[in-house]
């Protein structure tokens, strides 16, 4: 039962560089989400998608890009990486509204150092 | 008008004693008002959440009090533990943000033994 997975745990990256933070989730469900946790600041939303092949601008989504081929994946590309990206990255998947409550399922986070 | 603020930043509490962390927000439309427990190097994970249709939910030692008129809502752990240290976040979902929940900045409670 192996929930969001995310992988990597921790990075360090250059100033520059780019690299892709993958997730994926078991639970075949539609929606995923990409957020990101600075200290005091809570979670902040950068994509997010309802489906395979739809994906949408969160609240901050400045250098970042998502890509949804299939229901279990959804990668987040940092295309050259800047300080300002240091954060701790949590990929999010649940069902779509149905009436009730919408129960949003968390993976372990990535840790991203850029230096 | 899609901002849900949480007070207090930081909670110490002695073991035993009563936790309580208030969120406001703005957004009328909002309809669905989840708390997410966080404990370090974890993900957030759902604790317990309300819809705007009653003025209270409990599940166990945890209780969320609603009052719509005043837009506010707030969490209150009962005789809390050490266990229960961790970040909280209150949140909200709905209006224009459809699926999305907008969280607040987060309460970091520390409980002493």
């Amino acid at each position: 039962n192996a929930g969001v997975t995310q992988t990597p745990k921790f990075r360090i990256l250059k100033i520059g560089q780019s690299m892709t933070l993958q997730c994926t989730q078991d639970m075949n469900h539609n929606y995923m989400y990409w957020y990101r946790q600075d200290p005091g600041m809570g979670l902040k939303l950068i994509y997010y998608s309802v489906g395979a092949g739809i994906t949408d601008k969160g609240e901050v989504p400045n250098g970042y890009n998502v890509s949804r081929s299939t229901t279990e994946d959804f990668p987040l590309r940092l295309e050259l990486a800047a300080p300002s990206q240091t954060s701790v990255y949590f990929c999010a998947s649940s069902y779509p509204i149905s009436g009730g409550g919408n129960t949003i399922y968390f993976g372990e986070g990535s840790w991203l150092t850029v230096v | 008008q899609q901002q849900v603020k949480q007070s207090p930043q930081s909670l110490i509490v002695q073991k035993g004693g009563i936790s309580i962390i208030n969120c406001a927000y703005e957004n009328t439309a909002f309809d669905y008002f989840p708390w997410y427990q966080q404990f370090p190097g974890k993900g957030p994970a759902l604790l317990i959440a309300i819809r705007p249709d009653v003025s209270e939910k409990k599940e166990g030692r945890f209780t969320i009090s609603f009052n719509k008129s005043a837009k506010q809502f707030s969490l209150h752990i009962m005789d809390s533990q050490p266990g229960d240290s961790a970040t909280y976040f209150c949140a909200a979902r709905g209006g224009t943000s459809g699926s999305r929940l907008t969280f607040g900045e987060g309460t970091q409670l520390t409980v002493n033994p």
